[in-house]
């Protein structure tokens, strides 16, 4: 059974326009959400993270939007640039001392 | 350079052999995690040690076992190989147990033929 779910497997955006990666999760007892992003040959990195006692959580282009009635988040990047280009991995941990629970991660296609 | 290394980059072996795959740490860095990539799946958490100790087991299978040394490197070995544990295989390591700060080596890449 996935907890976290991305159905969306890619997404296209142009350029300078505003990037919405979706995320769903069905555990309940999650409390920190967190994105990594992951370029080919490369291991994940850390992006941006939310406890579950906000709704939003930004650093610089990257908002993460947490919806716990919905068990929805979202990854916005504005504006999109070239080398936002990757994978996007939503995660989920039910708290500090638990693992952290992966999607199967959105590859995001900015174009020029 | 992440500061988590991983070797070897890329390993390919027969089916019912044995490997293992090494992982050493970033410098201060006390856990380790092991994850597992498919083709077409997320990350899937396979075990996760804390100075030396076991802390949590996800769905790792018991030909697969771990360990930490005492220089807190670790050694994830797959044994029995079958086709189906083609994969990459993902180390990430933390100051702290539980700390949100995973940083993640670049992988070994498994293929068995």
């Amino acid at each position: 059974d996935q907890q976290v779910k991305q159905n969306s497997p890619s997404l296209s955006v142009q350029e300078g326009r505003i990037s919405i990666l979706n995320c769903d999760y069905t555990n309940s007892m999650f409390d920190y959400f967190l994105w990594y992003k992951k370029y080919p040959a490369e291991g994940p990195t850390f992006l941006i993270s939310i406890s579950s006692i906000k709704d939003k959580n930004e650093d610089g282009r990257f908002t993460v939007f947490l919806n716990k009635s919905a068990k929805h988040l979202s990854l916005h990047i504005v504006p999109s640039q070239p080398g936002d280009s990757a994978v996007y991995f939503c995660a989920a941990s039910e708290n500090r001392d638990d693992k952290i629970i992966f999607g199967k991660g959105t590859r995001l296609h900015i174009l020029p | 350079d992440s500061g988590v290394t991983q070797t070897p980059k890329h390993l390919i072996t027969a089916t019912g052999q044995r490997v293992t795959l090494r992982c050493s740490p970033r410098s201060g860095d006390l856990s380790v995690y092991w994850y597992q990539q498919s083709l077409d799946q997320g990350l899937q958490f396979l075990i996760q040690y804390y100075n030396g100790e076991e802390r949590a087991k996800g769905n790792i299978l018991e030909r697969f076992s771990a360990q930490q040394f005492p220089d807190l490197h670790s050694e994830l070995n797959l044994s029995s190989l079958e086709l189906g544990d083609s994969a990459l295989y993902f180390c990430a390591s933390s100051p702290l147990w539980g700390d949100y700060g995973y940083t993640f080596g670049s992988g070994t890449r498994l293929t068995v033929v």
